[in-house]
């Protein structure tokens, strides 16, 4: 079983470069996330969706923009990278049923110079 | 937002029992208390989640005391495999974890 999967696993990007991060799960699970996570800060909600075709914002969304076009599909862009951006980024799915799990992705390490 | 401490950090040896203890004062009506471990390089697993009273499952016992203002994490016997990073969450997942958040966590060593 695959659960939970992102690509690119690792990526540099100059300043002002844009890249797609892609995460896919095959669980049929309603809910997708993208955190990030930054040394000595937890992890931090960039943007979720509910569902097929929804997308919204969580704590952390400026400087990141995402689509849910297919259901097992969540995009997370950088339209123009920042240094602060530079940080290691997971995707998680759980399911619409109460008291659910998240199930997490491996991680993209992503490095802005 | 329910807002949960932890500590930092814990060593223990090996084959020694391990409790780590999260507050949550402001744990509302609908909240669960969920754990998660993350190990290096990995995204965070779900251990156990509870409401109240005392969860076990083949991993951990999670206790929760009648006014559910903390809760303990338990591992049993624990060997060098389950140094990690453990979270306490507090919220209502119910209907997504969108309004659930993760602190720090606490950095456990085990040390042999």
């Amino acid at each position: 079983n695959a659960g939970v999967t992102q690509t690119p696993k690792f990526r540099v990007l100059k300043t002002g470069q844009s890249m797609t991060l892609l995460c896919a799960q095959d669980m049929n699970h309603e809910y997708m996330y993208w955190y990030r996570q930054d040394p000595g800060m937890g992890l931090r909600l960039i943007h979720y969706s509910v569902g097929e075709g929804t997308t919204a914002k969580g704590e952390v969304p400026d400087g990141y923009n995402v689509s849910r076009l297919k259901k097992q599909n969540f995009l997370l862009g950088l339209e123009s990278a920042a240094p602060s951006q530079t940080s290691v980024y997971f995707c998680a799915s759980s399911p619409s049923a109460n008291t659910g799990e998240l199930f997490f992705g491996e991680g993209s390490r992503l490095t802005v110079l | 937002l329910a807002k949960t401490t932890q500590p930092i950090s814990m060593d223990s040896y090996e084959g020694q029992e391990v409790n780590i203890t999260c507050s949550h004062n402001n744990i509302a009506t609908n909240d669960y208390i969920t754990w998660y471990q993350q190990f290096p390089s990995q995204g965070p697993r779900f251990i156990i989640q509870g409401y109240k009273t005392k969860v076990t499952n083949e991993v951990a016992s999670l206790f929760i005391p009648a006014d559910r203002k903390s809760s303990t994490l338990s591992l049993p016997r624990v060997s060098l495999s389950d140094t990690a990073v453990y979270y306490c969450l507090v919220g209502d997942s119910g209907g997504g974890y969108q309004k659930v958040t993760f602190g720090i966590g606490t950095k456990l060593q085990v040390i042999p």
